[in-house]
C-alpha cells in the first residue's frame, strides 16, 4: 500500500501568509494525487486534482505543484475562509490513502 | 441541484449490522464511479470502499474486506454500503464521493455531507 505523510501536521498562520503544505507518497505515484479542504462539521472539499489542476471555482490563490514522490500545496495569500485542515490523497492505486491532515489555525 | 445525500446511520451494537445509503441528483449517476469514505470522530479521512460505474470493479480497504459490500442501483441513482459484523472502531462519520476522472487522472469532486455511524454496547 502507497503512504502519505503530511508536513506540517499543525500550522499557525496569519492572514496574507504564504502557507505552504508538503505530502510525500511512499512510492511514485506520478501526478496521481489531489487536495482536499475540510473545515469542522463539514465534507471535504475538492481543491486540487492531478497534483495541479485547479478544481473549478476554487480561488487562484490555491496552487498545486509536484509528481513522482514529493507534492506541494500553496496558498499564495491566507484568507479567514482557509482556516481548515487540508488532505493529500494518492489515487495511482488501491487503496486510495489519505494523508494524515494538515490543520492551518489562525495565529 | 447537484448533490449527494446519505441517511442510514445510527447507533447499533458491536456485532451488528447497518445498510448506508447514499442518494445521487443532478447528474448522470450511472457514468460515474463512487466511493464511501469514513472518517472517525476527531480523525483524518479513511477511504472505505470504491465501485466503478457498471459495478464491473470493486474495491475495499483491508480494515473492512469480507464485512461490508459496496453495491449501487444506477436505475434509483443510489449507492449503498452494506456493513456486518460492525466493531466499536467502525464509528465515524460515513461520506460517500462522486469519482470524476480526467485524462486517466482520478479524484473525489463531489461528496454528502455524511451519515454518522456509532457502534457501542
Amino acid at each position: 500500500d502507497i503512504q502519505l505523510t503530511q508536513s506540517p501536521s499543525f500550522l499557525s498562520a496569519s492572514v496574507g501568509d504564504r502557507v505552504t503544505i508538503t505530502c510525500r507518497a511512499s512510492q511514485g505515484i506520478s501526478s496521481y494525487l489531489a487536495w482536499y479542504q475540510q473545515k469542522p462539521g463539514k465534507a471535504p472539499k475538492l481543491l486540487i486534482y492531478a497534483a495541479s489542476t485547479l478544481q473549478s471555482g476554487v480561488p487562484s490563490r490555491f496552487s498545486g505543484s509536484g509528481s513522482g514522490t514529493e507534492f506541494t500545496l500553496t496558498i499564495s495569500s491566507l484568507q479567514p475562509e482557509d482556516f481548515a485542515t487540508y488532505y493529500c490523497q494518492q489515487l495511482n492505486s488501491y487503496p486510495r490513502t489519505f494523508g494524515p491532515g494538515t490543520k492551518v489555525d489562525i495565529k | 441541484e447537484v448533490q449527494l445525500v446519505e441517511s442510514g446511520g445510527g447507533l447499533v451494537k458491536p456485532g451488528g449490522s447497518l445498510r448506508l445509503s447514499c442518494a445521487a441528483s443532478g447528474f448522470t449517476f450511472s457514468s460515474y464511479s463512487m466511493n464511501w469514505v469514513r472518517q472517525a470522530p476527531g480523525k483524518g479521512l479513511e477511504w472505505v470502499s470504491s465501485i466503478s460505474s457498471s459495478s464491473s470493479y470493486i474495491y475495499y480497504a483491508d480494515s473492512v474486506k469480507g464485512r461490508f459490500t459496496i453495491s449501487r442501483d444506477n436505475a434509483k441513482n443510489s449507492l449503498y454500503l452494506q456493513m456486518n459484523s460492525l466493531r466499536a472502531e467502525d464509528t465515524a462519520v460515513y461520506y460517500c464521493a462522486r469519482g470524476s476522472m480526467v485524462r486517466g487522472v482520478g479524484y473525489f469532486d463531489l461528496w454528502g455531507r455524511g451519515t454518522l455511524v456509532t457502534v457501542s454496547s
